[in-house]
């Protein structure tokens, strides 16, 4: 079983457009994350969301829209897609807030291409 | 702030070559200290990590050292194989409870046979 999936895995799609990439935990995790991995593969934690509540929101524009329905899912809606959203986006998960030492469990990665 | 350098890649070694990734990081207090590994194609995994000063992380023969006085968390193999080629990354979690990891860039390592 998968622990951590999203969907889908490739996204291809024209500037201005609006998208949503998925992700599911299975884990019984309570805190999920979105991170952002450039194309010189650095990776920057978008949001945080623990028990539902998001808890971290970095400096992203406003057109990221993190959606928590119930803990063990996470999606990321984009409005007004630019070509500097492409990028690899990661979807992970932990067990606990308040544990600085706990493991994230990352899911594959879906790659965003703004044409 | 909390930041996370290591060493720039591209590494490439033979198999059965000793390896070295050098990690330093800024933060203040006790942060906790990870290795992550993203092999070709996946998502990151959990290499290892160590959570206070001098606390040995260790798997598949891998091995970093939290050191507290020279700020550094090196990643180190006696001997590669070809199936450990990826790219690593260092990583720490700030102490006080935030589960915010912060990134180095990334070493991207080959291991030719």
């Amino acid at each position: 079983d998968t622990a951590v999936s999203q969907t889908p895995k490739y996204l291809v799609t024209q500037m201005g457009n609006d998208k949503s990439i998925k992700c599911e935990q299975n884990l019984g995790h309570d805190t999920m994350y979105w991170y952002k991995q450039d194309s010189k593969k650095f990776l920057k934690i978008m949001f945080s969301y623990n028990n539902k509540e998001l808890i971290i929101n970095e400096t992203v524009p406003n057109r990221f829209s993190p959606k928590s329905p119930d803990k063990a899912h996470l999606n990321l809606h984009i409005n007004s897609l630019e070509l500097g959203d492409s990028a690899v986006y990661f979807c992970a998960s932990s067990r606990a807030s308040g544990g600085s030492s706990d493991t994230q469990y990352f899911g594959p990665g879906t790659r965003l291409t703004v044409l | 702030g909390n930041s996370v350098t290591q060493m720039e890649g591209p590494v490439t070694l033979s198999e059965e070559a000793f390896l070295t990734i050098n990690c330093t990081y800024t933060a203040t207090g006790y942060p906790s200290l990870f290795w992550y590994v993203q092999y070709p194609g996946e998502g990151l995994q959990l290499l290892l990590k160590a959570t206070k000063a001098d606390d040995k992380g260790s798997n598949k023969g891998f091995e970093a050292t939290y050191r507290k006085e020279t700020t550094s968390f090196h990643l180190e193999k006696g001997s590669v194989q070809v199936s450990d080629s990826a790219v690593y990354f260092c990583a720490l979690s700030p102490q006080g409870g935030s589960e915010k990891l912060v990134f180095g860039k990334g070493t991207k390592l080959t291991v030719n046979p």
